[in-house]
């Protein structure tokens, strides 16, 4: 059983471009959470979806970020016309539904805004 | 707002000793927290947790000390070995946010021989 796989593991993209970053959850979870690490920080919460479902985006910028969690595929945090300043690393969680327990992080995606 | 705050960068401690980490919260909403554990290019692993409703989880190496009134909770490891050098997070979240753990900014923990 696979954990959260997150790819890539590395994403480098120039000033401007798009950031596609990929979550797949663990089998059987279904709420996924994408976190943001800036450096010498925590992890700071962006947003939680369900399945086509997002329940809580308090965390996300206002622009250039969105976050889908389609009916099949994995979860996709994108963001538009990068910039420096979100150079970060990005994690993923899943866990099942409602449960504290099994609440698994990913390896991360780490992003260099170039 | 940082809600949760790890106020000791890094510790030191002897391979054997007892490791002690703290974190201090300032939401009273908060009822569940965690620690979690990482090592560079990895992502947190979780480690214990504790609801408000105790205030000490033991499990192995690793005890959880909660204390509401202070907004205070601590983690013990005893004894420390080499494998324990990482950075640990503090988080917590409220029941009627769940999902959204709020997360100090670690401690680097270094177990020297």
């Amino acid at each position: 059983n696979a954990g959260v796989m997150q790819n890539p593991r590395h994403l480098v993209r120039r000033r401007g471009q798009e950031a596609r970053l990929r979550c797949s959850p663990m089998k059987g979870h279904s709420h996924v959470y994408w976190y943001r690490q800036l450096p010498e920080e925590g992890l700071k919460f962006m947003v939680y979806l369900q399945k086509e479902n997002i329940i809580d985006e308090s965390g996300m910028p206002k622009e250039r970020f969105s976050a889908e969690f389609p009916k099949e595929g994995p979860s996709i945090l994108r963001i538009q016309q990068v910039v420096r300043g979100d150079s970060a690393a990005y994690f993923c969680a899943s866990s099942p539904s409602g449960q504290h327990y099994g609440y698994t992080f990913g390896s991360g995606t780490r992003l260099t805004v170039v | 707002d940082q809600q949760v705050k790890q106020n000791s960068p890094s510790l030191s401690v002897q391979e054997g000793r007892i490791s002690i980490l703290n974190c201090d919260y300032t939401n009273s909403m908060f009822d569940y927290f965690l620690w979690y554990k990482k090592y560079p290019a990895e992502g947190p692993t979780f480690l214990i947790s504790i609801s408000s409703i105790k205030d000490k989880n033991e499990d192995g190496r690793f005890t959880v000390f909660l204390n509401k009134s202070a907004k205070h909770l601590s983690l013990h490891i005893v004894p420390s070995q080499p494998g324990d050098s990482a950075v640990y997070f503090c988080a917590a979240c409220a029941t009627d946010s769940w999902g959204k753990f709020q997360f100090g900014a670690g401690t680097q923990v270094v177990v020297t021989p």
